[in-house]
């Protein structure tokens, strides 16, 4: 088992141009989300998905789009990429939504923003 | 409001010695979850540990433990005889109902261990 995998592990952007970052898992997990961190943030959801063919908002959702066409594969877009957008991003997936339902992360990619 | 605190921003230990590092919340759910990961200079998040709001006792996982006080809305994550290998960031997380379970995390706690 792979777990949860991220592409790429690094990219750098220039102001504008756009990028989708991909992650996938082969737990048969339903839910999966992305995070963003920055420094003494801590991490802050994106966007999450409950299923195949569901998105919906985090808490910072705004300059990004995502996308779950298959239950393995959960893509975060960047239209127009902006120097605020700079961070590490993390995909993670959990089997539900039960309290107890544990996630796991992917190792992260490193968005730099030029 | 913030859901999770993470009051300490650093914390330092000797090796061989335990820490525990602080972890308050915020809830009027009765069943949520509470959760610990472990983010080494690497990168990764590694899940360490799980506490259940309905749980009598507090989850022990080899030297990690959680200090469960529910009354008082505080998981502290205890670590025993720490080593080298510890030195990360920490982060509580919490899942509740009036989150629709969606989990939200706290700012983190570095812990760095002197040999």
């Amino acid at each position: 088992n792979a777990g949860v995998t991220q592409t790429p592990k690094f990219r750098v952007l220039k102001t504008g141009q756009s990028m989708t970052l991909l992650c996938a898992q082969d737990m048969n997990h339903e839910y999966m989300y992305w995070y963003r961190q920055d420094p003494g943030m801590g991490l802050r959801l994106i966007h999450y998905s409950v299923g195949e063919g569901t998105t919906a908002k985090g808490e910072v959702p705004d300059g990004y789009n995502v996308s779950r066409l298959k239950k393995q594969n959960f893509l975060l877009g960047l239209e127009s990429a902006a120097p605020s957008q700079t961070s590490v991003y993390f995909c993670a997936s959990s089997y539900g939504e039960q309290h107890t339902d544990t996630q796991y992360f992917g190792p992260g990619t490193r968005l730099t923003v030029l | 409001a913030q859901k999770i605190t993470q009051t300490q921003p650093g914390m330092f230990v000797q090796e061989k010695e335990a820490v525990t590092l602080d972890c308050t919340y915020d809830t009027s759910d009765q069943s949520y979850g509470l959760f610990w990961y472990k983010q080494p200079s690497s990168g990764e998040m590694i899940f360490l540990i799980y506490q259940g709001s309905y749980d009598e006792q507090n989850a022990t996982e080899g030297r990690y433990s959680l200090n469960f006080q529910k009354a008082r809305k505080s998981a502290n994550l205890v670590i025993s005889a720490s080593q080298l290998g510890d030195s990360a960031m920490y982060f509580c997380a919490m899942r509740e109902r009036g989150g629709s379970y969606i989990p939200t995390f706290g700012r983190g706690t570095s812990l760095i261990v002197h040999p």
